[in-house]
């Protein structure tokens, strides 16, 4: 398996444009997951799928992002506006909780999104 | 939500162990304590887990305390690749918020 797809690997934009990062999930897995990376916060988990439903979103900053999971293979994270400080790096990760359970489940990382917003 | 504590940056020479220290003493009975380590320029990537008896893998060991309050991942041979951030993390039941913290920054002498 290829392992967690995402794309694009790196994007600038202007303040006020919609940016929609892309994540295609390991083959089978049943969960996927967006993560936000900043130096000054760290890793945080912005919003969680089970089986392509949206389980918790408490992470999403505000309004401007939203995210989607039409089908097992596809997942999208857009941010419209976005802000100079939505200059992240953005990580998408599936795992197989069916099969393990969420306490000993595996997270696997995408290589990540890089985001400036000018 | 049990936290976990790590030392910020550890150093170690090549071809050496490195014992990298987590406290976690706030950690529940059900929790289970991952490691997860993040490349330069990569996303984490899973490296071990446990309950409460010692785990050996490919990549690494880890020792849980007694107590379970605190543990310790082993790398038996530290290599030039393992220079990384390491996290270590508790997951309970029902909890897929995981929180990586700031992690501890090994760095890995020639």
């Amino acid at each position: 398996d290829a392992g967690v797809i995402q794309s694009p690997r790196h994007e600038v934009t202007e303040m006020g444009q919609e940016v929609t990062l892309r994540c295609k999930p390991i083959s089978g897995h049943d969960y996927l997951f967006w993560y936000r990376q900043t130096m000054m916060r760290g890793l945080e988990l912005l919003i969680y799928f089970n089986n392509n439903v949206p389980i918790d979103d408490s992470g999403m900053p505000e309004d401007r992002f939203s995210a989607k999971m039409p089908n097992a293979s596809f997942s999208t994270l857009k941010i419209q506006p976005s802000e100079p400080r939505d200059s992240a790096v953005y990580f998408c990760a599936s795992s197989d909780q069916g099969r393990t359970g969420t306490a000993t489940d595996t997270q696997y990382f995408g290589p990540g999104t890089r985001l400036t917003v000018l | 939500d049990a936290k976990t504590t790590q030392p910020n940056s550890m150093e170690s020479n090549e071809e050496e162990p490195v014992h990298l220290p987590c406290n976690h003493s706030t950690i529940s009975g059900t929790d289970y304590i991952h490691w997860y380590r993040q490349l330069p320029s990569q996303g984490p990537e899973y490296v071990i887990h446990g309950l409460t008896s010692n785990v050996n893998n490919r990549m690494a060991s880890l020792a849980i305390a007694e107590d379970r309050k605190s543990s310790t991942l082993i790398l038996h041979r530290a290599t030039l690749r393992d220079a990384a951030v390491y996290y270590c993390i508790l997951r309970g039941p029902n909890n897929n918020d995981m929180r990586f913290g700031a992690g501890t920054r090994l760095t890995v002498k020639p």
